[in-house]
């Protein structure tokens, strides 16, 4: 069974950074391109960053690029976000997504597992 | 990146059928096959509906179906039930090698 876990959220201070962990069990980890999405509170999903399976290549969204950085360890099946200069609109629940199987190239944008994210709240 | 452009609300009988649009750009929607589906309860993870436009993943009702047309894509929901009742996004793959979300329809089952 394919299973997706986050954890690392918690309550910083604008300016301050946190670093976000997903662990993934279950599947061929890395085979497949993994994303971050986030939901602000009462608010719509907002795709954070991607990877591929090697690694090699890393995306951003235009609101979080040169702040937050993902990478990942596929020797121990686990993908990271590290946020740094951390704004108030960054308050969100963070999801950490799995491409689907048998994608390939932008049809890997298409999430097929998902965690039950974890809550980063930037509040003063 | 822009967000893609959907209705905030639809809302309709069980039984009946009801059509969610997602409009975007030519970087996006209009220029890729790449658009998907999902569907979120509250107090959920979102989960996958529809893939590469038309496709469903395996598991998923057959009452769900997705089309594209020029820059707009569809979701629609035949024989509507009571469980149907949620949050609906579309997404599709950009230029930029990113991906972009619609900001949202909810769905009320009346």
């Amino acid at each position: 069974e394919v299973q997706v876990l986050e954890s690392g959220g918690g309550l910083v201070q604008p300016g301050g950074s946190l670093r976000l962990s997903c662990a993934a069990s279950g599947f061929t980890f890395s085979s497949y391109d993994m994303s971050w999405v986030r939901q602000a509170p009462g608010k719509g999903l907002e795709w954070v960053s991607g990877i591929s399976g090697s690694g090699g290549s890393t995306f951003y969204a235009e609101s979080v690029k040169g702040r937050f950085t993902i990478s990942r360890d596929n020797s121990k099946s686990m993908v990271f976000l590290q946020m740094n200069s951390l704004r108030a609109e960054d308050t969100a629940i963070f999801y950490c997504a799995k491409s689907r199987v048998g994608c390939s190239g932008g049809s890997c944008s298409a999430l097929d597992s998902w965690g039950q994210g974890t809550l980063v709240t930037v509040s003063s | 990146q822009s967000a893609l452009t959907q209705p905030a609300s639809v809302s309709g009988s069980p039984g009946q059928s009801i059509t969610i649009s997602c409009s975007g750009t030519s970087r996006d929607v209009g220029g890729y096959n790449y658009v998907s589906w999902y569907q979120q309860h509250p107090g959920k993870a979102p989960k996958l509906m529809i893939y590469d436009v038309t496709n469903r993943p395996s598991g998923v009702s057959n009452r769900f179906s997705g089309s594209k047309s020029g820059k707009t894509a569809s979701l629609t929901i035949s024989g509507l039930q009571a469980e149907d009742e949620a949050d609906y996004y579309c997404s599709s793959y950009t230029s930029r090698s990113n991906t972009v979300f619609g900001g949202g329809t909810k769905l009320t089952v009346l």
